[in-house]
Order: C-alpha cells, then sequence, then structure tokens
C-alpha cells in the first residue's frame, strides 16, 4: 500500500515548455486534489476532482489544466510554464470533504 | 470568497512550554476544521481534526477547540518538546463548495531548548 506516488520529485523546466505531473493513489479514494506550496502563502488549491471523470477549479487554476481519466490516478498539466508557476506541488486525497487528506511527498519545479 | 487566516506566522516557545494557534475562517457554514503538520522537506501530515458539531478535541499532548460563533478555531500543544518544531497549518471546508478544502498560511513553530 503506496498511499499517495507523484511523479517526478523534481523538474527544471524553461519558460514556454510543457509537462504533465502524474498523482497516483490506491487507497479508492474519490477525491483528488492539487496544491501548491510557496514560501509564506500555505498550499493553495489549484484544480480538484471529486470522482472520475469528474474536475473542477481551486483558488488558483489560472495556467493549469487536470484530467482525471481513471480514479486512481490525477493528472496535472503546465501548457505553457512560466517563472511563476515555480513552486512545490503537492497532490493529495481523501474520502471526501471532510476526511482527512493524505499527501504526496511533493514535485519541486523550478521554471527558468 | 472562502477565507482561513491563520496567526501567528511565526512562534517560538521555550521546551515545556505551550503553544497556541488560532485560525478563523469566513464562511459561517464550514463544517470541517483539521491541522496538518509539516516537517522540513516533508509533506503535510494530519495532526488532529474536529467538526462543527464538536467544541473540543483532545489528543494527548494536542487538543483544537471551535468557536463556531466567532468563527474561530484554534490548536493547543502542550508541554511543548523539540520534536513539535514544524509548520502547522489550519483548514477548512467551506458549506459554500464543499468539495474545497483551504489552508491558513501556517505557523512556523521553533522549540527552544
Amino acid at each position: 500500500n503506496a498511499g499517495v506516488t507523484q511523479t517526478p520529485k523534481f523538474r527544471v523546466l524553461k519558460t514556454g515548455q510543457s509537462m504533465t505531473l502524474l498523482c497516483a493513489q490506491d487507497m479508492n479514494h474519490e477525491y483528488m486534489y492539487w496544491y501548491r506550496q510557496d514560501p509564506g502563502m500555505g498550499l493553495r488549491l489549484i484544480h480538484y476532482s471529486v470522482g472520475e471523470g469528474t474536475t473542477a477549479k481551486g483558488e488558483v487554476p489560472d495556467g493549469y489544466n487536470v484530467s482525471r481519466l481513471k480514479k486512481q490516478n490525477f493528472l496535472l498539466g503546465l501548457e505553457s510554464a512560466a517563472p511563476s508557476q515555480t513552486s512545490v506541488y503537492f497532490c493529495a486525497s481523501s474520502l471526501g470533504s471532510d476526511s482527512p487528506l493524505h499527501f504526496g511527498n511533493g514535485t519541486r519545479l523550478t521554471v527558468t | 470568497g472562502e477565507n482561513v487566516e491563520q496567526h501567528p506566522s511565526t512562534l517560538s516557545v521555550q521546551e515545556g512550554d505551550s503553544a497556541v494557534i488560532k485560525c478563523t475562517y469566513s464562511d459561517s457554514a464550514s463544517n470541517y476544521f483539521p491541522w496538518y503538520k509539516q516537517e522540513l522537506g516533508k509533506r503535510p501530515q494530519l495532526i488532529i481534526d474536529i467538526r462543527s458539531n464538536v467544541g473540543e478535541k483532545k489528543d494527548q499532548r494536542i487538543a483544537v477547540t471551535l468557536n463556531k460563533t466567532a468563527k474561530h478555531f484554534s490548536l493547543h500543544i502542550t508541554e511543548t518538546q523539540p520534536e513539535d518544531s514544524a509548520v502547522y497549518f489550519c483548514a477548512a471546508t467551506p458549506y459554500s463548495s464543499a468539495s474545497k478544502i483551504i489552508f491558513g498560511s501556517g505557523t512556523r513553530l521553533s522549540i527552544r531548548p
């Protein structure tokens, strides 16, 4: 039982490049979330999903897209990376909105 | 929109003393209030949570209190130890968008030996 697994752990992009972050969970959780963490700003919600085939916008969705084609996977895409997207990205999953979040280990992304 | 404010942003206490972190939320119908601890370089992990039908919850040295009227909740850590040094985040689930979990900006707690 691996919990929540994020890949990759680290990535450096140049401005304008694209990439996809992968999140996988093996706990059969319905809800999945993508957060970004910046110094002094806590965890800000980018997008979330309440079940397979569903996605919704969070607090800071601009510049990101997501897909939840399979229940266990939640993908975060950056179509044209910008330096402002330099951050640590955390994926999380839960049974429901009033259940504890289980976080992955994070992806450190640097955009130059 | 939904908002969770957390104070203080940094807190330093003597080992053995108590630490208190406070959060306020804007959506009066919020019903779930978790607290997460994040050690340096690690992922956040749940340490305690409380639901709106409960005023206080305790787990060993950690307790959380909820004041629904004032729309604030607090984390209390007693008999602090060096391993309590970390960043602590409060969060709330706004009723208006019950699928979201919104976090406060975090408190960096340092325990002085």
